[in-house]
Protein backbone atom coordinates (compact mmCIF):
# COMPACT_ATOMS: atom_id res chain seq x y z
CA UNK A 1 0.00 0.00 0.00
CA UNK A 2 1.06 3.35 -0.31
CA UNK A 3 3.46 5.29 2.65
CA UNK A 4 4.55 8.03 3.69
CA UNK A 5 7.92 8.28 5.31
CA UNK A 6 8.46 11.64 7.59
CA UNK A 7 11.63 12.34 8.88
CA UNK A 8 12.92 12.62 11.88
CA UNK A 9 10.53 11.11 14.08
CA UNK A 10 11.55 12.84 17.19
CA UNK A 11 13.44 16.40 17.69
CA UNK A 12 14.62 18.39 20.60
CA UNK A 13 16.66 21.56 20.33
CA UNK A 14 17.21 24.94 21.80
CA UNK A 15 15.11 28.26 21.52
CA UNK A 16 16.10 30.02 18.07
CA UNK A 17 16.79 26.96 15.78
CA UNK A 18 15.09 26.04 13.22
CA UNK A 19 14.05 22.67 12.12
CA UNK A 20 13.45 21.22 8.95
CA UNK A 21 10.66 17.81 8.83
CA UNK A 22 10.55 15.76 5.30
CA UNK A 23 7.89 14.13 3.93
CA UNK A 24 8.06 12.03 1.46
CA UNK A 25 5.87 9.68 -0.65
CA UNK A 26 7.96 6.66 -0.99
CA UNK A 27 5.78 4.31 -4.26
CA UNK A 28 3.25 7.11 -5.33
CA UNK A 29 3.35 10.70 -6.79
CA UNK A 30 1.62 13.20 -4.66
CA UNK A 31 1.21 16.78 -6.20
CA UNK A 32 -0.15 18.04 -2.83
CA UNK A 33 0.92 17.12 0.48
CA UNK A 34 -0.53 18.34 3.97
CA UNK A 35 0.96 19.45 7.07
CA UNK A 36 -0.69 18.95 10.61
CA UNK A 37 -0.08 19.95 14.21
CA UNK A 38 -1.63 18.26 16.53
CA UNK A 39 -2.08 19.22 20.63
CA UNK A 40 -1.62 16.46 23.31
CA UNK A 41 -5.73 14.86 23.32
CA UNK A 42 -6.81 16.65 20.30
CA UNK A 43 -7.69 16.46 16.56
CA UNK A 44 -5.36 17.09 14.16
CA UNK A 45 -5.29 20.97 12.68
CA UNK A 46 -4.70 21.15 9.28
CA UNK A 47 -1.69 23.89 8.90
CA UNK A 48 -1.07 24.18 5.51
CA UNK A 49 -1.59 22.66 1.80
CA UNK A 50 1.70 21.91 -0.11
CA UNK A 51 1.29 21.88 -3.93
CA UNK A 52 4.23 20.91 -6.23
CA UNK A 53 5.77 23.73 -7.99
CA UNK A 54 3.70 26.67 -6.74
CA UNK A 55 3.55 28.20 -3.08
CA UNK A 56 1.64 26.92 0.02
CA UNK A 57 -1.78 27.37 0.79
CA UNK A 58 -1.74 28.37 4.52
CA UNK A 59 -4.85 28.16 6.42
CA UNK A 60 -5.78 31.33 8.46
CA UNK A 61 -4.39 31.76 11.84
CA UNK A 62 -1.05 29.94 10.57
CA UNK A 63 2.54 32.34 10.16
CA UNK A 64 4.06 31.42 6.73
CA UNK A 65 7.25 33.13 7.47
CA UNK A 66 7.20 30.78 10.51
CA UNK A 67 6.60 27.41 9.09
CA UNK A 68 8.09 27.71 5.93
CA UNK A 69 7.11 24.94 3.31
CA UNK A 70 8.56 23.81 0.15
CA UNK A 71 7.86 21.04 -2.18
CA UNK A 72 10.33 20.78 -4.87
CA UNK A 73 9.58 17.28 -6.25
CA UNK A 74 6.19 14.99 -6.80
CA UNK A 75 7.68 13.12 -3.90
CA UNK A 76 9.06 15.19 -1.25
CA UNK A 77 7.37 18.02 0.94
CA UNK A 78 9.41 19.99 3.62
CA UNK A 79 8.47 21.84 6.59
CA UNK A 80 11.04 24.12 8.01
CA UNK A 81 9.70 25.70 12.03
CA UNK A 82 11.95 29.17 11.48
CA UNK A 83 13.58 30.45 15.24
CA UNK A 84 11.82 28.19 17.11
CA UNK A 85 10.39 28.75 20.30
CA UNK A 86 8.90 26.69 23.61
CA UNK A 87 5.42 27.49 22.33
CA UNK A 88 5.95 25.49 18.74
CA UNK A 89 6.77 22.65 20.83
CA UNK A 90 4.04 20.02 19.01
CA UNK A 91 3.42 16.88 17.36
CA UNK A 92 3.70 18.11 13.54
CA UNK A 93 2.34 15.15 10.96
CA UNK A 94 2.58 15.20 7.07
CA UNK A 95 0.10 13.63 4.69
CA UNK A 96 -0.26 12.92 1.28
CA UNK A 97 -2.82 11.42 -1.57
CA UNK A 98 -1.89 9.05 -4.57
CA UNK A 99 -2.48 11.43 -7.61
CA UNK A 100 -4.99 8.84 -8.52
CA UNK A 101 -8.99 8.14 -7.92
CA UNK A 102 -11.02 11.30 -6.21
CA UNK A 103 -11.60 9.12 -3.58
CA UNK A 104 -8.47 7.92 -2.45
CA UNK A 105 -7.17 7.81 1.22
CA UNK A 106 -4.44 10.50 2.51
CA UNK A 107 -2.00 8.95 3.96
CA UNK A 108 0.04 9.62 7.03
CA UNK A 109 4.07 10.40 7.97
CA UNK A 110 4.24 8.73 11.38
CA UNK A 111 4.93 12.11 13.21
CA UNK A 112 7.55 14.31 14.64
CA UNK A 113 7.61 15.18 17.97
CA UNK A 114 9.06 18.35 18.82
CA UNK A 115 10.39 19.74 21.67
CA UNK A 116 11.74 23.24 22.60
CA UNK A 117 13.73 23.73 25.62
CA UNK B 1 -18.77 24.49 4.96
CA UNK B 2 -17.95 21.16 6.14
CA UNK B 3 -18.37 19.27 9.95
CA UNK B 4 -17.39 16.72 11.75
CA UNK B 5 -19.14 15.79 15.12
CA UNK B 6 -17.44 13.02 17.47
CA UNK B 7 -19.53 13.23 20.65
CA UNK B 8 -17.91 10.37 22.40
CA UNK B 9 -14.58 11.85 24.10
CA UNK B 10 -14.46 8.30 25.39
CA UNK B 11 -15.41 4.63 24.91
CA UNK B 12 -14.71 1.39 27.06
CA UNK B 13 -15.02 -2.27 25.72
CA UNK B 14 -14.62 -5.96 27.01
CA UNK B 15 -12.07 -7.78 24.38
CA UNK B 16 -14.00 -9.30 22.44
CA UNK B 17 -16.95 -7.46 22.60
CA UNK B 18 -18.37 -5.13 19.37
CA UNK B 19 -17.81 -1.35 20.10
CA UNK B 20 -19.83 1.29 17.87
CA UNK B 21 -18.45 4.67 17.78
CA UNK B 22 -20.32 7.32 16.72
CA UNK B 23 -19.65 10.35 14.04
CA UNK B 24 -22.29 12.43 12.19
CA UNK B 25 -21.10 14.65 9.80
CA UNK B 26 -22.51 17.85 7.39
CA UNK B 27 -21.59 19.44 4.16
CA UNK B 28 -23.11 21.09 1.16
CA UNK B 29 -21.38 18.59 -1.13
CA UNK B 30 -23.24 16.71 -2.96
CA UNK B 31 -20.49 13.72 -3.11
CA UNK B 32 -18.32 13.37 -0.57
CA UNK B 33 -16.17 10.56 1.45
CA UNK B 34 -15.69 9.47 4.77
CA UNK B 35 -13.32 8.45 6.45
CA UNK B 36 -12.09 6.15 9.32
CA UNK B 37 -8.64 6.85 10.86
CA UNK B 38 -6.63 5.03 14.47
CA UNK B 39 -4.01 7.08 16.32
CA UNK B 40 -2.36 4.57 18.21
CA UNK B 41 -0.29 6.11 21.52
CA UNK B 42 2.67 5.94 18.99
CA UNK B 43 0.83 8.50 17.09
CA UNK B 44 1.02 7.56 13.60
CA UNK B 45 -2.41 7.68 11.68
CA UNK B 46 -3.52 4.55 10.30
CA UNK B 47 -6.16 4.60 7.94
CA UNK B 48 -8.81 1.61 8.55
CA UNK B 49 -12.46 2.27 6.09
CA UNK B 50 -13.81 4.46 3.46
CA UNK B 51 -17.36 5.27 2.38
CA UNK B 52 -18.27 7.12 -0.72
CA UNK B 53 -21.41 9.35 -0.68
CA UNK B 54 -22.29 7.40 -3.96
CA UNK B 55 -22.00 4.04 -2.85
CA UNK B 56 -24.97 1.88 -2.24
CA UNK B 57 -23.65 -0.29 0.15
CA UNK B 58 -21.83 0.05 3.69
CA UNK B 59 -18.14 -0.39 3.77
CA UNK B 60 -16.68 -3.48 5.59
CA UNK B 61 -12.58 -4.06 6.12
CA UNK B 62 -11.67 -6.65 7.89
CA UNK B 63 -13.19 -6.49 11.50
CA UNK B 64 -14.00 -2.92 10.70
CA UNK B 65 -17.74 -1.84 9.07
CA UNK B 66 -18.98 1.46 8.59
CA UNK B 67 -23.02 2.10 9.27
CA UNK B 68 -23.37 4.68 6.83
CA UNK B 69 -26.76 6.42 7.15
CA UNK B 70 -26.94 9.45 4.59
CA UNK B 71 -30.34 10.49 5.53
CA UNK B 72 -29.49 10.81 9.22
CA UNK B 73 -25.76 12.04 7.98
CA UNK B 74 -23.93 9.53 9.97
CA UNK B 75 -21.03 6.99 9.07
CA UNK B 76 -20.85 5.31 12.37
CA UNK B 77 -17.88 3.26 13.02
CA UNK B 78 -18.43 -0.61 14.18
CA UNK B 79 -15.10 -2.67 15.61
CA UNK B 80 -16.31 -6.02 16.22
CA UNK B 81 -14.69 -8.89 18.10
CA UNK B 82 -12.46 -6.21 20.05
CA UNK B 83 -8.87 -6.74 20.81
CA UNK B 84 -6.22 -5.31 23.17
CA UNK B 85 -4.57 -3.57 20.46
CA UNK B 86 -7.63 -1.79 19.67
CA UNK B 87 -6.94 0.79 22.04
CA UNK B 88 -6.51 4.17 20.58
CA UNK B 89 -8.02 7.45 19.64
CA UNK B 90 -10.19 7.26 16.71
CA UNK B 91 -11.05 9.76 14.14
CA UNK B 92 -14.04 10.17 12.09
CA UNK B 93 -13.09 13.00 8.62
CA UNK B 94 -14.66 13.78 5.20
CA UNK B 95 -13.39 15.30 2.35
CA UNK B 96 -15.65 16.50 -0.20
CA UNK B 97 -15.60 14.99 -3.93
CA UNK B 98 -16.68 17.48 -6.42
CA UNK B 99 -14.48 19.71 -7.23
CA UNK B 100 -10.52 20.41 -6.93
CA UNK B 101 -8.24 18.78 -4.29
CA UNK B 102 -10.18 19.51 -1.04
CA UNK B 103 -9.19 19.15 2.53
CA UNK B 104 -9.78 16.56 5.04
CA UNK B 105 -11.62 17.99 7.90
CA UNK B 106 -11.53 15.65 10.95
CA UNK B 107 -13.48 15.32 14.06
CA UNK B 108 -12.19 15.65 17.64
CA UNK B 109 -12.03 11.80 18.08
CA UNK B 110 -12.95 8.93 20.34
CA UNK B 111 -10.69 7.34 22.85
CA UNK B 112 -10.95 3.64 22.68
CA UNK B 113 -10.11 1.57 25.35
CA UNK B 114 -10.19 -2.58 25.44
CA UNK B 115 -10.05 -3.82 28.84
CA UNK B 116 -9.32 -7.58 28.95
Amino acid sequence: GAVVSQHPSRVICKSGTSVKIECRSLDFQATTMFWYRQFPKKSLMLMATSNEGSKATYEQGVEKDKFLINHASLTLSTLTVTSAHPEDSSFYICSARDRGTRDQPQHFGDGTRLSIL
Amino acid sequence: AQKITQTQPGMFVQEKEAVTLDCTYDTSDPSYGLFWYKQPSSGEMIFLIYQGSYDQQNATEGRYSLNFQKARKSANLVISASQLGDSAMYFCAMRGLNTGFQKLVFGTGTRLLVSP
